[in-house]
């Protein structure tokens, strides 16, 4: 069965520190991979997301991930985090079908 | 424009009662998610609506749930016989096409007492 991995369940940073959240997913044919944040009080939002081509994709507010097929990994990092980016960020990948499975959310705390 | 509205944001019934919820999705959006959120757990997917159609019923997770769609617009989940462990959010996301970003509502937390 899929499965989405995301490594850390909570992270807390100080402003102005680099962030990297972790993601691993089990499927081995042609993915689409999203990344989803939810601030606090409100919807789900898309960040960024990985179709194909570059495997380095670019989203909103600074965000970046690295799609490394050999790893199965969809890391997000953000090179300075913002008391603003406090949210929980989820994984998500859409593999041979319409179903999306997401990871269970890392909680992401920055202390301003 | 508008975007995914829920209704209602909470519900709170007995157990054994029957529940519906509501997604109104973006307008001219074709494609349709329900999906279930509980506690410490990532969004779980339950059933997606190309048009009128469930092209894809495989989250449901027994007969007691069932989603309907029937102008390809609105959908309805309904939950027959709610038991304590259907307690969650239910969120509903739609999209322009299938291959398209899904823009999420706000969902429904159902609490089953």
């Amino acid at each position: 069965a899929q499965s989405v991995s995301q490594h850390n369940h909570h992270v807390i940073l100080s402003e102005a520190a680099s962030l990297e959240l972790g993601c691993n997913y089990s499927y081995g044919g042609t993915v689409n991979l999203f990344w989803y944040v939810q601030y606090p009080g409100q919807h789900l939002q898309l960040l960024l997301k990985y179709f194909s081509g570059d495997p380095l994709v670019k989203g909103i507010k600074g965000f970046e991930a690295e799609f490394i097929k050999s790893k199965f990994s969809f890391n997000l990092r953000k090179p300075s985090v913002q008391w603003s980016d406090t949210a929980e960020y989820f994984c998500a990948v859409k593999a041979g079908g319409f179903k999306t499975i997401f990871g269970a959310g890392t909680r992401l705390f920055v202390k301003a | 424009g508008a975007g995914v509205s829920q209704t209602p944001s909470n519900k709170v019934t007995e157990k054994g009662k029957y529940v519906e919820l509501r997604c109104d999705p973006i307008s001219g959006h074709t494609a349709l998610y329900w999906y279930r959120q509980s506690l410490g757990q990532g969004p779980e997917f339950l059933i997606y609506f190309q048009g009128t159609g469930a092209a894809d019923d495989s989250g449901l997770p027994n007969d007691r749930f069932f989603a309907v769609r029937p102008e390809g617009s609105v959908s309805t989940l309904k939950i027959q016989r709610t038991e304590r462990g259907d307690s969650a959010v239910y969120l509903c996301a739609s999209s322009l096409a299938a291959a398209d970003t899904q823009y999420f509502g706000p969902g429904t937390r159902l609490t089953v007492l």
